[in-house]
């Protein structure tokens, strides 16, 4: 079964501490997204990548960090720079130049306390 | 400075009617544009997009009409069912890459 995947589903942490969402898909595509979700707001893009070990900032990207070392996997990791980091996250992917259609994950809600 | 607006924060409509959800633009570099159905705690899930090229695309219940000239498209649900009930993303792009969220309008479908 095709899709995205993400871990875990509600994440707790303390203030001050880094947290590293998962973000796993397995429809071989090329570009995968990060966004959040405030209550009100729509999505805004964190950050994106387009290839493997290529990635660059959205919007809102103070506060985050991301990797892409393999083509399936884009974990984004919340620094305890980010001053409101309690949020509800979510990863996409698509298939970059053929459709700009976005498959999203289930998210995460992040809380810091 | 919001590039993608949907005004009406909530719409309520009456099962059976229709629902018509709207949405502004101000980017007249978008050339596509989408629409995405949330529900609470759930990843967005594509529901029907349209290229410029087009002013009408149609899937089931679901109708997108696009107007170049006023940067404005709706999405038409006929009839509502109270399984429709859920966040309406509007989003468009300009380029392959990236694609620009609205904010959202909350749909109640009333049985």
């Amino acid at each position: 079964d095709g899709g995205i995947t993400q871990s875990p589903k509600y994440l707790f942490r303390k203030e001050g501490q880094n947290v590293t969402l998962s973000c796993e898909q397995n429809l071989n595509h090329d570009a995968m997204y990060w966004y959040r979700q405030d209550p009100g707001q729509g999505l805004r893009l964190i950050y994106y990548s387009q290839i493997v070990n290529d990635f660059q900032k959205g919007d809102i990207a103070e506060g985050y960090s991301v990797s892409r070392e393999k083509k399936e996997s884009f974990p984004l990791t919340v620094t305890s720079a980010q001053k409101n980091p309690t949020a509800f996250y979510l990863c996409a992917s698509s298939n970059g130049r053929e459709s700009r259609e976005q498959f999203f994950g289930p998210g995460t809600r992040l809380t810091v306390l | 400075d919001q590039q993608v607006k949907q005004n009406s924060p909530s719409l309520s409509v009456q099962e059976g009617r229709i629902s018509i959800l709207n949405c502004d633009y101000t980017n007249s570099m978008f050339d596509y544009f989408l629409w995405y159905k949330k529900y609470p705690a759930e990843g967005p899930t594509f529901l029907i997009s349209i290229s410029s090229i087009k002013d009408k695309n149609e899937d089931g219940r679901f109708t997108v009409f696009l107007n170049k000239s006023a940067k404005h498209l709706s999405l038409h649900i006929v009839p509502s069912q109270p399984g429709d009930s859920a966040v309406y993303f509007c989003a468009a792009s300009a380029t392959y890459d990236k694609v620009i969220f609205g904010p959202g309008t909350s749909l109640s479908v009333i049985p």
